[in-house]
């Protein structure tokens, strides 16, 4: 069955520490791939989208993602975790590599981090 | 970028009443999508709110439960009907904005809690 995989309910790091959250991806052509952010009582917020081109792609708030299309995996990094950065992580697809409109999300991961 | 407030941000209902939550986008969308967020669970679409037709809803949820009107390019209205606490959840507005496609913007989110 086509879906999202966050294996990582719940990460605890410490501040300044390196951060990778997962996400795998099971659909038949590569889909576009999204990181979005939620922070307590907000709305989401994109971090960073993959559509084709570099497999290692920037985004905001010193976060970047890293598609390994062997893998089926769109890993969200970040070298030096901030208290901010505490959230729910979100992976997200557009299947069919943007045919199809429709958001489909993992079930997210919460980060806590520690002082 | 699209700036979307939600209204109310949140409420507390009673069983067997409605709640009708309110979408304003403060430029003209193409698209307008609802999500649903149940406690502790990702995002899943409610429907893609067309304007100036029907909307087009998600399997398992269904247009008498929760009407959805647009009637214009900035503006979409959800329903929940019939509310029981199972509809208890937080629910999210998007968009799509012309020329920036395959990236939605999400509203702020409205917390309703049905006793």
């Amino acid at each position: 069955a086509q879906s999202v995989t966050q294996p990582d309910i719940h990460i605890t790091v410490s501040e300044g520490a390196s951060l990778e959250l997962r996400c795998n991806y099971s659909y038949g052509a590569t889909p576009y791939l999204f990181w979005y952010v939620q922070s307590p009582g907000q709305g989401l917020q994109l971090l960073l989208k993959y559509f084709s081109g570099d497999t290692l792609v920037q985004g905001i708030k010193g976060f970047e993602a890293e598609f390994k299309r062997s893998q089926s995996s769109f890993n969200l990094r970040k070298p030096s975790v901030h208290w901010s950065d505490a959230a729910e992580y979100f992976c997200a697809v557009i299947p069919g590599g943007g045919s199809n409109y429709k958001l489909t999300f993992g079930k997210g991961t919460l980060l806590t981090v520690n002082p | 970028s699209a700036v979307i407030s939600q209204k109310p941000s949140r409420d507390i209902c009673q069983r067997g009443t409605s709640l009708t939550i309110q979408c304003q986008v403060d430029s003209q969308v193409t698209m307008m999508f609802w999500y649903r967020q149940q406690p502790g669970q990702s995002l899943t679409l409610i429907a893609t709110a067309n304007q100036g037709s029907e909307a087009t809803y998600e399997s398992g949820f269904v247009i008498d439960k929760f009407p959805i009107s647009r009637p214009n390019l900035t503006f979409s209205t959800l329903t929940v009907s019939n509310m029981s606490p199972e509809d208890s959840s937080i629910y999210l507005c998007s968009v799509e904005k012309e020329g920036i496609y395959n990236e939605q913007f999400f509203g702020p989110g409205t917390r309703l809690t049905v006793l």
